[in-house]
């Protein structure tokens, strides 16, 4: 079956320690996507991968890094800069990046909680 | 200014009703996509219909259609007699063109619950 699988489900994190979010996908998609949602509010773009070996920041990156080494795989990395990191966190994937109707499927999310 | 607004927090319904959710959009983009998505206590977002600035038909998918009235810029989903799984919070979601980066901006959401 094709998806995008998230892991861990829940995460804790000691102050000042950098956590990393796993996210893989097997659809084949170029685009991949980090985005937090706090409670009672809509998702807020981290950061962005169009293509493999490439990102961007999104509209929230302080305190958040990223790598796309391999196509299928879009790990992020909360560090200790982000101070206000307990939100639930979703990763999502979409055939390209550039264009208006392109559909984004998202993974089951990590709920993570400072300690 | 709001890019996406969803007005409605929260709705009960009666299992078996049909159900609108509203949501307004403001852009100056001629191009443009609008999407609707449902989010159940899981946490999982699930993609549900997508309209198009172009279309000149209402998407449907199944129990779900939206109602898209352009010149309001107004993207309302619809669902059809209502069942319990139905229950979760409903996003509907904004993707301009190249001037906006392509983003997906979301609604608040509204909160939907069935009742028995």
């Amino acid at each position: 079956d094709g998806g995008i699988t998230q892991s861990p489900k829940y995460l804790f994190r000691k102050e000042g320690q950098n956590v990393t979010l796993s996210c893989e996908q097997n659809l084949n998609h170029d685009a991949m996507y980090w985005y937090r949602q706090d409670p009672g509010q809509g998702l807020r773009l981290i950061y962005y991968s169009q293509i493999v070996n490439d990102f961007q920041k999104g509209d929230i990156a302080e305190g958040y890094s990223v790598s796309r080494e391999k196509k299928e795989s879009f790990p992020l990395t909360v560090t200790s800069a982000q101070k206000n990191p307990t939100a639930f966190y979703l990763c999502a994937s979409s055939n390209q990046w550039a264009r208006t109707q392109e559909t984004q499927y998202f993974g089951p999310g990590t709920r993570l909680l400072v300690l | 200014a709001q890019k996406i607004t969803q007005t409605q927090p929260g709705m009960f319904v009666q299992e078996k009703e049909a159900v609108t959710l509203d949501c307004t959009y403001d852009t100056s983009d001629q191009s443009y996509g609008l999407f609707w998505y449902k989010q159940p206590s899981s946490g999982e977002m699930i993609f549900l219909i997508y309209q198009g600035s172009y279309d000149e038909q209402n998407a449907t998918e199944g129990r779900y259609s939206l109602n898209f009235q352009k010149a309001r810029k107004s993207a309302n989903l619809v669902i059809s007699a209502s069942q319990l799984g139905d229950s979760a919070m409903y996003f509907c979601a904004m993707r301009e063109g190249a001037d906006s980066n392509y983003q997906l901006i979301w609604g608040a959401g509204t909160k939907l619950i069935i009742k028995p």
